[in-house]
């Protein structure tokens, strides 16, 4: 069982769509982080959350700790959103990893 | 200023031979992070470094592995043993101290590893 499950796996969607991406855990969490994995490889750090929401830009994340549910809208999508989006809980001194959604953006 | 910095950027190696592999963390951040990605796999966490504390290493995926972090600030990942499994990408990563308004992990490009 993974601790960490992200959905969808794979996602396409035409620009200027609103886009969701969920993430459950199953492990008692600090944190959860929310990155975004270009194609060429680097990493990026977008959100880390304890509670409630956070918006930057086009990018909005949001948590219920009762529930371990995490997600991750991308309003008003562009091809340049394209990328893997990874959810990470950290229990405080461990960090597991979702396997990654692929975002395609259609233009 | 200046972001993390790994070294080497690649590195092809013989199995059986030791590695180290070097991040240098954005001056004044606390938190010092290894993981690795595997080809066409996720990243793993390894080992997680705050302040002087003493780190946990139950992330690492073996005794071959070992990490330390001088003064604070740049760390060692050492690979003793080198196997094929071993070839992945590792990446660090830094964070400011707990209570920094903008608390997040900046990313080191990471080191390509290949165990021949």
């Amino acid at each position: 069982k993974n601790e960490v499950e992200q959905s969808p796996q794979n996602l396409t969607a035409q620009e200027g769509e609103f886009i969701t991406i969920n993430c459950s855990y199953s492990v008692g969490i600090s944190a959860l982080h929310w990155l975004q994995q270009h194609p060429g490889g680097g990493i990026v750090s977008l959100f880390m959350l304890s509670s409630g929401k956070k918006k930057h830009g086009r990018l909005i994340a949001t948590i219920n700790i009762q529930e371990k549910h995490s997600s991750l809208h991308i309003t008003a999508s562009h091809p340049r959103d394209s990328a893997v989006y990874i959810c990470a809980a950290n229990t405080g001194n461990q960090f597991y990893f979702g396997t990654g959604t692929s975002l395609t953006v259609i233009p | 200023g200046a972001g993390v910095s790994q070294s080497p950027s690649n590195k092809v190696t013989e199995k059986g031979k030791d590695v180290e592999l070097r991040c240098d963390p954005i001056s004044g951040h606390t938190a010092l992070y290894w993981y690795r990605q595997s080809l066409g796999q996720g990243l793993e966490f390894l080992i997680y470094f705050q302040g002087n504390s003493a780190p946990d290493k139950s992330g690492l995926p073996s005794d071959r592995f070992s990490a330390e972090r001088t003064g604070g600030s740049v760390s060692t990942l050492t690979i003793q043993r080198t196997q094929q499994e071993d070839s992945a990408v590792y990446l660090c990563a830094s964070s400011p101290p707990p209570g920094t308004i903008i608390e997040t992990q900046y990313f080191g490009p990471g080191t390509r590893l290949l165990v021949l």
